[in-house]
């Protein structure tokens, strides 16, 4: 089924630095959303990117999507502490109605 | 206030008992989703549904069963033939399926004892 990879697993900043985390996946996409977690609670929705789109911004986040790689990967720029979660891609593709998650990025940053 | 609502926060079960998960949202999207988190993984998912009366089994689907009588309400039962059943369930809704945003619920923390 269609299921995105995070990597890395884990990630350590200090406050004001970038955070990049990479999603990969193994089949054609229609679209790939990333999402965020904090500890105990619901998966919030950040941003969807289509297949035929290479980069989108929301504030602070920065995604990118490259098709031919099949990965795309979440930047956040100038971290903050309240940035600290869990973070998910779903990839989705074909005609599968399923969403599916990884196993995501722990985002650890450092006051 | 929109929104996808689970209850209980918290559920204590003993072995052997089913127990029912409620999902209610008011957000009047066709697609819902159950899924379930151990500690530090993952999310997996256990079934969803595209429609009223329909629903299709996910990727974890022994020892759950589920019901979409009405649009809003998408309860899922953890039935005593689930072997680990303590963990994090979250259920999700979205109104385009996989092409569009889904929302959370805050989550069911289950533990049999």
């Amino acid at each position: 089924s269609q299921q995105g990879e995070e990597d890395p697993q884990a990630l350590s900043i200090q406050e004001g630095e970038n955070a990049t985390m990479n999603c990969s996946y193994k089949t054609s996409i229609n679209n790939l959303q990333w999402y965020r977690q904090n500890s105990g609670r619901g998966l919030v929705h950040l941003i969807l990117i289509r297949s035929n789109e290479r980069e989108k911004h929301s504030g602070r986040l920065r995604v990118t999507l490259d098709t031919s790689k099949k990965s795309s990967s979440l930047l956040i720029t100038a971290s903050r502490a309240a940035d600290t979660a869990s973070y998910f891609c779903a990839p989705s593709g074909g005609a599968t109605n399923k969403l599916i998650f990884g196993t995501g990025t722990l985002l650890a940053v450092q006051p | 206030d929109g929104g996808i609502t689970q209850s209980p926060k918290y559920l204590f079960r003993k072995e052997g008992q089913n127990v029912t998960l409620s999902c209610e949202q008011n957000l009047n999207h066709d697609a819902m989703y159950w899924y379930r988190q151990d500690p530090g993984q993952g999310l997996r998912l256990i079934y969803y549904s595209q429609i009223v009366n329909d629903f299709q089994k996910g990727d974890i689907a022994e020892g759950y069963s589920v019901s979409r009588e009405k649009k809003e309400s998408f309860p899922l039962t953890v039935t005593s033939a689930q072997k680990n059943p303590t963990a994090f369930y979250l259920c999700a809704s979205s109104s385009g399926g996989v092409r569009t945003e889904a929302f959370f619920g805050q989550g069911t923390r289950l533990t049999v004892v």
